[in-house]
């Protein structure tokens, strides 16, 4: 089936420097890959989403100069945390699609101390 | 915009009886639905779609979801739940450019 990763699985870092998550499909293409946002006992919430070769589209209230999205190939998005501060801390999930369905990796726990 | 609800912040369940998990939709067009689930700190697990045909949808696990027009839901059901079956469900409906939005999620506890 179609195997997405996300890597580290968890990261904590100090308060203003940047965070680099990485997503991968593992046995497949995906021209679109999305990123996720998950606080504590709360939904997801789209952050983004990233095509291969070109910028991503951000979703409203997510500040595209913060939270860099780079899709250099068909196989991987990074998500770079920029200057992160403690309120970034939250569950960082991708997905890449394919056909008409999504894959999700097991997401990246950012904890900012 | 395209939307859906999950009443039920968390459903507890016996072993070995029926669950139900609640989902409702608003969307203008047809609906394309999923059911997720989520167990601690990982990330999503595809359960089943509806896209169009049959109103019941079987998916993964022995998990199966009823696609009702009429009352615009879309319940996840079980006949039979399993203590391993606790976990954060979610239901969500796709948007355009494949986006999909998830409801609030619900924690299901299954009790042995």
């Amino acid at each position: 089936g179609a195997v997405v990763s996300q890597h580290p699985s968890w990261v904590i870092c100090k308060s203003g420097t940047s965070v680099k998550i990485e997503c991968r499909s593992l046995d497949f293409q995906a021209t679109t890959m999305f990123w996720y946002r998950q606080f504590p006992k709360q939904s997801l919430m789209l952050m983004a989403t990233s095509n291969e070769g070109s910028k991503a589209t951000y979703e409203q209230g997510v500040e595209k100069d913060k939270f860099l999205i780079n899709h250099a190939s068909l196989t991987l998005s990074t998500l770079t945390v920029t200057s992160a501060h403690p309120e970034d801390s939250s569950f960082y999930i991708c997905s890449a699609r394919v056909l008409n369905e999504q894959f999700f990796g097991p997401g990246t726990r950012l904890t900012v101390l | 915009a395209q939307s859906v609800a999950q009443p039920e912040d968390q459903v507890n369940v016996a072993e070995g009886n029926p669950l139900t998990v609640k989902c409702t939709y608003s969307v203008s067009g047809n609906p394309y639905l999923f059911w997720y689930v989520q167990y601690p700190n990982r990330g999503l697990q595809f359960l089943l779609k509806y896209i169009t045909g049959d109103n019941l949808v079987k998916g993964s696990y022995g998990f199966e979801a009823e696609f009702n027009k009429s009352q615009t839901s879309f319940h996840l059901k079980k006949p039979s739940a399993l203590v391993s079956d606790s976990a954060l469900y979610f239901c969500a409906v796709r948007e355009a450019a494949d986006k999909l939005i998830f409801g609030t999620g619900t924690r299901l506890q299954v009790f042995p």
